[in-house]
């Protein structure tokens, strides 16, 4: 299957900081990706849709002064969380889909943020 | 929106036997239904999909069935192994070639004892 490269894949920062996570698609150009956000043992909920060159479409309650998503390119799309705390702590993934009108969508491997 | 049930949440079976995870989805316009296994800290790895066009779909020993008109779909594992363990989540999607997201089940943690 296709290939998503996300980094980083854990990050430990101080509450009130940004970071940054880049997710890219290897061998294929995605028009569109997901970015996902996933608790523990829970299931993934979609955050946004981004598409590229475009203002990406988030899902109801998520800030996007907060979540902020750059889609460039037609193999990179960013997830910057502004001002991090605490309760942003959690495991995010990102996911593509390959141009073309593809179905099948491939994941990253997460990054696991942790806000002390 | 769509909506996508899963059961059960946890499922242990002896090596050998079979599994099984059965997903109800709530918007008919969905047609596109994969599942994803994932591992510990991980991301998803699409392991099997089924369009709404099939009734059945079988891969060695994984098979995902559809009904359309009940509106569910299961993932059957034969012949489980230990490496079969983690958590497989069901999805439903309209329209994917458009863009449309993926909306995730609540996931299945399948332990497989030997």
């Amino acid at each position: 299957g296709a290939v998503v490269s996300q980094h980083p894949s854990r990050v430990i920062c101080k509450s009130g900081t940004s970071v940054k996570i880049e997710c890219r698609s290897l061998d294929f150009q995605a028009t569109t990706m997901f970015w996902y956000r996933q608790f523990p043992k829970q299931s993934l909920m979609l955050m946004a849709t981004s598409n590229e060159g475009s203002k990406a479409t988030y899902e109801q309650g998520v800030e996007k002064d907060k979540f902020l998503i750059n889609h460039a390119s037609l193999t990179l799309s960013t997830l910057t969380v502004t001002s991090a705390h605490p309760e942003d702590s959690s495991f995010y993934i990102c996911s593509a889909r390959s141009a073309g009108g593809q179905e099948k969508l491939f994941f990253g491997s997460g990054t696991q943020l942790s806000v002390l | 929106g769509e909506n996508v049930e899963q059961h059960p949440s946890t499922l242990s079976v002896q090596e050998g036997d079979s599994a099984v995870i059965k997903c109800t989805y709530s918007d008919s316009a969905s047609n596109y239904f994969p599942w994803y296994k994932q591992e510990l800290g991980k991301g998803p790895q699409l392991i099997i999909d089924i369009r709404s066009n099939v009734g059945e779909k079988k891969d060695q020993r994984i098979a995902v069935t559809l009904n359309k008109t009940a509106k569910h779909f299961s993932l059957h594992i034969t012949e489980t192994q230990p490496e079969d363990s983690a958590v497989y989540f069901c999805a439903a999607s309209a329209q994917p070639q458009a863009g449309t997201a993926l909306i995730f089940g609540k996931g299945t943690t399948l332990s497989v004892s030997s």
